[in-house]
This record gives structure tokens, sequence and C-alpha cells, in this order.
């Protein structure tokens, strides 16, 4: 069964901390995902990658950085967490973009920033 | 810009009747669409998808959708709603053939009432 995995399920943080959030995905997929869920704003892209070392820009990047060193893992780094940051972080991976191809999530990851 | 809007925030319904949660999308292309369902605290499961194979899709939990080039929709339904249905649905528009990202409507929540 694929699977997607996320460190953490709940995290409180302090404003000012370095965070870092971590997704394994085991279905050797180039592409990965970190969203951002927020009620009434459904999911936000905030960067994805397509291969190693390779990222790109979402819609919100702002105050989030990325890393990925290996295929299977991404990680979601909060250089400076703030309050505004608080949020459900959501990771998902996918093969790359044929027309029948789904993204598969994570269990997701409940941010708090205090 | 390719876009997808669900057209309620919320939708309750007594179980053993019909749900309907409504989805229109913008795309100058032909899209590939999916409904994704999140239960509490838990990540996104994929619901069914449409690929253009037929505009009638059957996915998991007897949900169905059917899409409607002419109207731009592609509306859930199930004809009898069951308690564990309740959660959140996510419409989905994969915009290009060959795109990365995915764009989600901002999510229905549904409400089954006994």
């Amino acid at each position: 069964d694929v699977k997607v995995t996320q460190s953490s399920r709940y995290l409180v943080k302090r404003t000012g901390e370095k965070v870092f959030l971590e997704c394994v995905q085991d279905m050797d997929h180039e592409n990965m995902f970190w969203y951002r869920q927020d009620p009434g704003l459904g999911l936000r892209l905030i960067y994805f990658s397509y291969d190693v070392k390779m990222k790109e820009k979402g819609d919100i990047p702002e105050g989030y950085s990325v890393s990925r060193e290996k295929k299977e893992r991404f990680s979601l780094i909060l250089e400076s967490a703030s309050t505004n940051q608080t949020s459900m972080y959501l990771c998902a991976s996918s093969t790359p973009g044929q027309a029948n191809t789904e993204a598969f999530f994570g269990q997701g990851t409940r941010l708090t920033v205090v | 810009a390719q876009s997808v809007t669900q057209l309620d925030s919320h939708v309750s319904v007594s179980e053993g009747t019909p749900v309907l949660l409504r989805c229109n999308y913008s795309s100058s292309y032909s899209p590939s669409l999916f409904w994704y369902v999140q239960h509490p605290n838990k990540g996104l499961q994929l619901l069914l998808k449409y690929t253009s194979a037929a505009t009638l899709v059957k996915g998991i939990n007897g949900f169905e959708a059917e899409f409607k080039k002419s109207e731009t929709s592609f509306h859930l339904t199930k004809p009898s709603a069951h308690m564990s249905d309740a959660a959140e649905y996510f419409c989905v528009v994969r915009p290009l053939p060959g795109a990365q990202k995915l764009v989600f409507g901002q999510g229905t929540r549904l409400t089954i009432n006994p």
C-alpha cells in the first residue's frame, strides 16, 4: 500500500523558533509537495519539488523554505516561526503529471505557534 | 488562470437521503478532475477521478461524479448518505495534461444528521 508519512501529527513551537516538518514517501515518486490548509481557504501550495535538489515556489512561499536531498524525503522549514503560520500542513507526492495521476497525501501535521 | 469553485462551503443532509456537492471549474483545456475526502484530523483520500475516458465516474464508498463540459461542472453525488460520510470534500483540477500542480477548491463540509 502506498504511503506518505509525516514525522509529527501535532507540534507546538514558540515564535522565532526554526521548525522542521519532515515527509517521507515510499512510492519512488518524483514529485513532492507541501500544502498549507486553513478553514475556508482549501489547500494552498507552499513549495513543490520535481526531483532531488530541485524545487519550485508555490502560491505562498514567504516565510518557508524546503530541502530535498533524497528522492523519498521532502522537508519544510520555517526559518523563524510566527503565529500566522499556525495551520495544518499536508505533504503529498505524485508521479510526473500524466492525465490520470493523482497525488497521495500524508496524515498532516497540525502546527501551533505560540 | 485555471480555477475550481465549490459552490457550497457547508452541506447538511439527513442519513439515507441523497448527497450533492457542487463543483465548477475553469480551464482552457480538457482538464483532469478529482474529488478528495478528508475525515477529521486525517489526510486527503482520493474518492474518484475523471480523465476523459467516461463522463460518469464511479468512486469509492458509493460516490460518483458526472463531468459536464457544457456546464464546466463536476458535481459529486451519492444516492443515500451514511453517517460515516461526514467529512470535508475537495474538488481538484489538474488544469493541463502535463501540469505538475493541482488546483484545489475551498472545500465543502458535509454534515449528516441522524
